[in-house]
């Protein structure tokens, strides 16, 4: 089963509102989490690291203040598209990574949002 | 700037088929490779973690090889099934081994009956 789930799946906005995107560790505790989007035919692009208890590190070219990250609890992060505009229409995924061993990546499903 | 890449892009074969794809990564400050199979509507899902110089891995009909030091790792499918479309993502932490990925372009498998 999933073990990090991702709410919502797809979100529709008008161009000016801000949307928050949740991801959540199920069955463990994450102190990190990753943020990622993809535009179409291109790779998945590292947005930022959430870090539980700390501020997120954002990748060159991200802007924190458009990419709010809250990272409150050691099951949960959140990621909110401030004042969105159609560029910023996407998909955004979230990961974290195992707890222990090989420390592979769990993903959520990701959320689509378009922004009108 | 760790660039990862992959070939080919895309890849459509008949059921039974077998194939292979190339992920290429800078050699150096090698952590580990990681190979994900992403279907449609659903999240990627972790196949291998390698970390080793001619480390190879199998999980059913799918496997992988791994060189650190010519920087490359191949993933192949024995007798594909319908069920194996998916798009086939590598990729390598940069920091260390839980630590942020690059990921490929990826490999978008078809297969048809």
């Amino acid at each position: 089963g999933a073990v990090v789930s991702q709410h919502p799946s797809w979100v529709i906005c008008k161009s000016g509102t801000s949307v928050k995107i949740e991801c959540r560790s199920l069955d463990f505790q994450a102190t990190t989490m990753f943020w990622y989007r993809q535009f179409p035919k291109q790779s998945l692009m590292l947005m930022a690291t959430s870090n539980e208890g700390s501020k997120a590190t954002y990748e060159q070219g991200v802007e924190k203040d458009k990419f709010l990250i809250n990272h409150a609890s050691l099951t949960l992060s959140t990621l909110t598209v401030t004042s969105a505009h159609p560029e910023d229409s996407s998909f955004y995924i979230c990961s974290a990574p195992r707890p222990s061993g090989l420390r592979e990546q769990y993903f959520g499903p990701g959320t689509r949002l378009t922004v009108t | 700037i760790l660039n990862v890449e992959q070939s080919p892009q895309s890849l459509h074969v008949q059921e039974g088929d077998s194939t292979n794809f190339t992920c290429s990564f800078p050699s150096s400050n090698f952590y580990a490779l990681h190979w994900y199979r992403w279907e449609t509507a659903k999240s990627p899902e972790a196949l291998f973690v390698m970390t080793l110089n001619g480390d190879e891995k199998k999980k059913g009909r799918i496997s992988a090889t791994l060189n650190t030091k010519e920087g490359y790792s191949y993933l192949y499918i024995k007798g594909s099934q319908p069920e194996d479309s998916a798009t086939y993502l590598c990729a390598s932490p940069r920091g260390g081994t839980a630590s942020k990925l690059t990921f490929g372009t990826g490999t978008r498998l078809q297969v048809t009956l």
